[in-house]
């Protein structure tokens, strides 16, 4: 059972344009929701937070908004660049505090 | 600061074989996590380490174990080899324990079972 979902294996956006990535989980227990970029053969990077408490948390060119009522988080990149081509993860807490982890997306940034 | 390294890199491992896997933390950092990445799967948690005690244990079978040193480094250990344990491995560190804390992941390591 997926508790954290991320239904869209790959997307495809052009430079300069907004890419839009999605996350849903189960788990009302969820307080706690990060995200994390990765490039072929090299591990995760820490990208962005977001606790339950607020629903919306900015860094730069990064955003992720929280709608708790749908169990909906999403990341979006304004603008894109072609150095955000990477598998994109999402992942979530509880007070168990394990990291459950979607399957990622594949972003891949068009010049 | 030197990242987190994991060695081997890459592993080839026959079915009923046993494997040790390395990770050595960012200097200073004392909570180590193992994960398993399959493909279509994300990561799964496998187990954290903090100050030479296992904090935390995903749900793997008992296979799976691992042990932290004093000095935080961290090895891994899969007995009894399965197919199905061809995966990529990843070890994080970061200062304190629980997931809430920025992870740094190491490159991983690559075993294949055959």
């Amino acid at each position: 059972d997926q508790q954290v979902k991320q239904n869209s294996p790959s997307l495809s956006v052009q430079e300069g344009r907004i890419s839009i990535l999605n996350c849903d989980y189960t788990n009302s227990m969820f307080d706690y929701f990060l995200w994390y970029k990765k490039y072929p053969a090299e591990g995760p990077t820490f990208l962005i937070s977001i606790s339950s408490i607020k629903d919306k948390n900015e860094d730069g060119r990064f955003t992720v908004f929280l709608n708790k009522s749908a169990k909906h988080l999403s990341l979006h990149i304004v603008p894109s660049q072609p150095g955000d081509s990477a598998v994109y993860f999402c992942a979530a807490t509880d007070s168990n505090y394990q990291l459950i982890w979607g399957a990622g997306t594949k972003l891949i940034i068009k010049p | 600061k030197a990242g987190v390294t994991q060695t081997p890199r890459y592993l080839i491992k026959t079915r009923g074989q046993q494997v040790t896997l390395s990770c050595s933390p960012i200097s200073g950092h004392r909570s180590v996590s193992w994960y398993q990445q399959t493909p279509g799967q994300g990561l799964q948690f496998l187990f954290e380490y903090f100050s030479e005690t296992q904090r935390n244990k995903g749900n793997f079978p008992g296979r799976f174990s691992g042990r932290q040193f004093s000095n935080s480094r961290s090895e891994m250990n899969v007995s009894t080899l399965e197919l199905g344990d061809s995966a990529l491995y990843l070890c994080a560190s970061s200062p304190y324990p629980g997931p809430r804390d920025t992870q740094y992941f190491g490159p991983g390591t690559r075993l294949t079972v055959l």
